[in-house]
């Protein structure tokens, strides 16, 4: 039974270009999220999507940041233009009723 | 503002013995809450959870204990095995904001053989 897919695992790209993480959730999950993780913050919700539709973007840094899940197996997850300040790993999860997430395997951003 | 703290960045235990970690958290409104455990370079795995109606939770070897009145949650490992060694990260959330998990900094536990 698939877990949640993300990709891809690692990206390394440059200042000021256009970053795409996707994720694929478990397969009659009704919730999706995106979160970051860096040292200093820990674990922050970015955004979260129900029945594909976003419900709160609150943890959306900048307008730098976009996320789109336009059908209900997959995700993206944009930075564009990316910054240094953009580094870290980030976690797509996936849940049915919002409540025990599970999550995928992360993608490792630098962003030099 | 830190609604859920883990107070010990890290934790060491001796193979065999019990492991404790623990939560501790500001917000009345969280009902449900759960541990996750990470190994490096992977995902955050669930491990179990909580809801507010109980004060107890086993499972296996695992037993997570709930105290509303203190707004305190912790983890028991028993035995605990060089396997468990991970970073553990206790979350909340409630009802009225179904998804919106809430989650500590981590405890990183060793497992020594």
């Amino acid at each position: 039974d698939a877990g949640v897919i993300q990709s891809p695992r690692h990206e390394v790209t440059e200042m000021g270009q256009e970053v795409t993480l996707r994720c694929k959730p478990i397969s009659g999950h009704d919730y999706l999220f995106w979160y970051r993780q860096t040292m200093m913050r820990g674990l922050e919700l970015l955004i979260y999507f129900n029945n594909n539709v976003p419900i709160d973007d609150s943890g959306m840094p900048e307008d730098r940041f976009s996320a789109k899940m336009p059908n209900a197996s997959f995700s993206t997850l944009k930075i564009q233009p990316s910054e240094p300040r953009d580094s870290a790993v980030y976690f797509c999860a996936s849940s049915w009723a919002g409540r025990t997430q599970y999550f995928g395997p992360g993608t490792r951003l630098l962003v030099l | 503002d830190q609604q859920v703290k883990q107070n010990s960045p890290s934790l060491s235990v001796q193979e065999g013995r019990i492991s404790i970690l623990n939560c501790d958290y500001t917000n009345s409104m969280f009902d449900y809450f759960l541990w996750y455990k990470k190994y490096p370079a992977e995902g955050p795995t669930f491990l179990i959870s909580i809801s507010s109606i109980k004060d107890k939770n086993e499972d296996g070897r695992f037993t997570v204990f709930l105290n509303k009145s203190a707004k305190h949650l912790s983890l028991h490992i028993v035995p605990s095995q060089p396997g468990d060694s991970a970073v553990y990260f206790c979350a909340a959330s409630h009802g009225g904001s179904q998804g919106n998990l809430i989650f500590g900094k981590g405890t990183k536990l060793s497992v020594k053989p």
